[in-house]
């Protein structure tokens, strides 16, 4: 019962590199987000998908993209990696009907560091 | 203003109290409410959803005051294993596809 699965869990980058985050979710839900959570800031949503072929920017886009491959799967990619980018990254998934939600389950983290 | 917004805390309490959270948000059109609970560098997970008549699960009390955009979680007989920090969580107005989170509000419960 696998649920939300990131990968990789730790990550560090030096600045100007990039990468993509995966994130896959098994429980058939429309909607998935990815998030990042820095001190003393809570979880911001930086991008998020209500359907398989959407994507919409949330709080804090810039620096970021998205890419929603299937139902399943939800990557969030760092083009030229900067140290404010230094942070961890969530991605959940949840189901609702128009602005009605249901319960988001979180995938496990990737701590990431720009030096 | 944050769209989310909770008390600063910390709160430090001992075991055996009642403690109480409260949380305000800006957004008329949200929907859907809930509070999450997040442990030392894990993931959040959902604690309670939220709704207008208010809800009771064990310990644990959630009221929603629609006309004040105010929610509040209530914690009776605090155990130690409730030591955690506590989200408040809303839709995000009409869209209602993506959830807006308060800062948290840290709990310390003591022996």
């Amino acid at each position: 019962n696998a649920g939300v699965t990131q990968t990789p869990k730790f990550q560090v980058l030096k600045t100007g590199q990039s990468m993509t985050l995966q994130c896959a979710q098994d429980m058939n839900h429309n909607s998935m987000y990815w998030y990042r959570q820095d001190p003393g800031m809570g979880l911001r949503l930086i991008y998020y998908s209500a359907s398989e072929g959407t994507t919409d920017k949330g709080e804090v886009p810039n620096g970021y993209n998205v890419s929603r491959l299937n139902k399943r799967e939800f990557s969030l990619r760092l083009e030229s990696a900067a140290p404010s980018q230094t942070s961890v990254y969530f991605c959940a998934s949840s189901d609702g009907t128009g602005a009605l939600h249901t319960e988001a389950f979180f995938g496990q983290g990737t701590r990431l560091t720009v030096v | 203003r944050k769209e989310v917004e909770q008390d600063p805390g910390p709160f430090n309490v001992p075991e055996g109290a009642t403690v109480a959270f409260n949380c305000t948000y800006s957004n008329s059109a949200s929907q859907s409410f809930f509070w999450y609970r997040q442990d030392c560098r894990k993931e959040p997970k959902l604690l309670m959803s939220v709704y207008s008549s208010g809800n009771e699960d064990g310990r644990f009390t959630a009221q929603l005051n629609r006309a004040s955009q105010y929610i509040s979680l209530l914690i009776r007989d605090s155990k130690l294993s409730d030591s955690a920090t506590y989200l408040c969580v809303v839709t995000r107005g009409n869209s209602g596809y993506a959830l807006n989170f308060g800062k948290g509000t840290s709990l310390l419960v003591t022996p």
